[in-house]
C-alpha cells in the first residue's frame, strides 16, 4: 500500500484564487512529520511547509497553510492568492520516526495557474 | 550560506565513461542524501549519509558509488551506466542525523543523460 497518496495528478487554478492540494498518508508510527515541496520546471525541490504529528495547530507559512486532519490521515496544502509563479509540481512527503532518515514522497500534483 | 550546490548542472555520458556528481553544503548539516528522479515521478531515495557514514543504501546498483569525503561534501561516482539511468539526480541535506522533523534542503539537481 502506498504511504503517501496524492489523488490529483493535475489542476488548473485562476490567478489570485486559492487552491487546495490533497494528500493522505498511511502510518502506524505515532511520531512523524509531513512536508510539502514545490518543484518548478527547473528541477529544484523547494521546501514549503512542515507539520509534525504532535503539533496541535495547523502549520502556516505566508500564503501556504496546511489543513491537518490527523484522524483522517490527511494533510492538504492550501495556497492562497495564487500567482503565476506558483505553477509547478507539488509533492507531499512523510518522514516516520521509525524510518530514520527516509522521506517518502507522494506521486505529486501539477498545478498550472492561469492569468 | 543557506543552499545546497550541485555540479555539473547537466551531464551527458556514454555507457563506458566514468564521471562524478558533486554536492556541497555549508550549513553545518550532518545528513546528506542522493535521490534519483525520473520524469513525472517523485524522487526516489538512493543513499543517505549521517555524520559522514553511509546509513541507508536503497539497493542501488554498484555502478553508482557514493562518497562522503567530509561533512560538507557528497559525491556520486558513476561507472558503466545504462540509458535507463538517465534522470535528474538530486542532492539534499538536513540539519540533524535523522530526526523525523528534519527538513531536507535540496540542491538544483544534475540532469544526467546516458547515451
Amino acid at each position: 500500500a502506498q504511504k503517501i497518496t496524492q489523488t490529483q495528478p493535475g489542476m488548473f487554478v485562476q490567478e489570485k484564487e486559492a487552491v487546495t492540494l490533497d494528500c493522505t498518508y498511511d502510518t502506524s508510527d505515532p511520531s512523524y512529520g509531513l512536508f510539502w515541496y514545490k518543484q518548478p520546471s527547473s528541477g529544484e525541490m523547494i521546501f514549503l511547509i512542515y507539520q509534525g504529528s504532535y503539533d496541535q495547530q495547523n502549520a502556516t507559512e505566508g500564503r501556504y497553510s496546511l489543513n491537518f486532519q490527523k484522524a483522517r490521515k490527511s494533510a492538504n496544502l492550501v495556497i492562497s492568492a495564487s500567482q503565476l509563479g506558483d505553477s509547478a509540481m507539488y509533492f507531499c512527503a512523510m518522514r516516520e520516526k521509525t524510518a530514520g532518515n527516509k522521506l517518502t514522497f507522494g506521486g505529486g500534483t501539477r498545478v498550472l495557474v492561469k492569468p | 550560506d543557506t543552499e545546497v550546490t550541485q555540479t555539473p548542472k547537466h551531464l551527458v555520458m556514454g555507457m563506458t565513461n566514468k564521471k562524478s556528481l558533486k554536492c556541497e553544503q555549508h550549513m553545518g548539516h550532518r545528513a546528506m542524501y542522493w535521490y534519483k528522479q525520473k520524469a513525472k515521478k517523485p524522487p526516489e531515495l538512493m543513499f543517505v549519509y549521517s555524520y559522514e557514514k553511509l546509513s541507508i543504501n536503497e539497493s542501488v546498483p554498484s555502478r553508482f558509488s557514493p562518497e562522503c569525503p567530509n561533512s560538507s561534501l557528497l559525491n556520486l561516482h558513476l561507472h558503466a551506466l545504462q540509458p535507463e539511468d538517465s534522470a535528474l539526480y538530486l542532492c539534499a541535506s538536513s540539519p540533524l542525523g535523522g530526526a523525523y522533523r528534519d527538513e531536507q534542503f535540496f540542491g538544483p539537481g544534475t540532469r544526467l543523460t546516458v547515451l
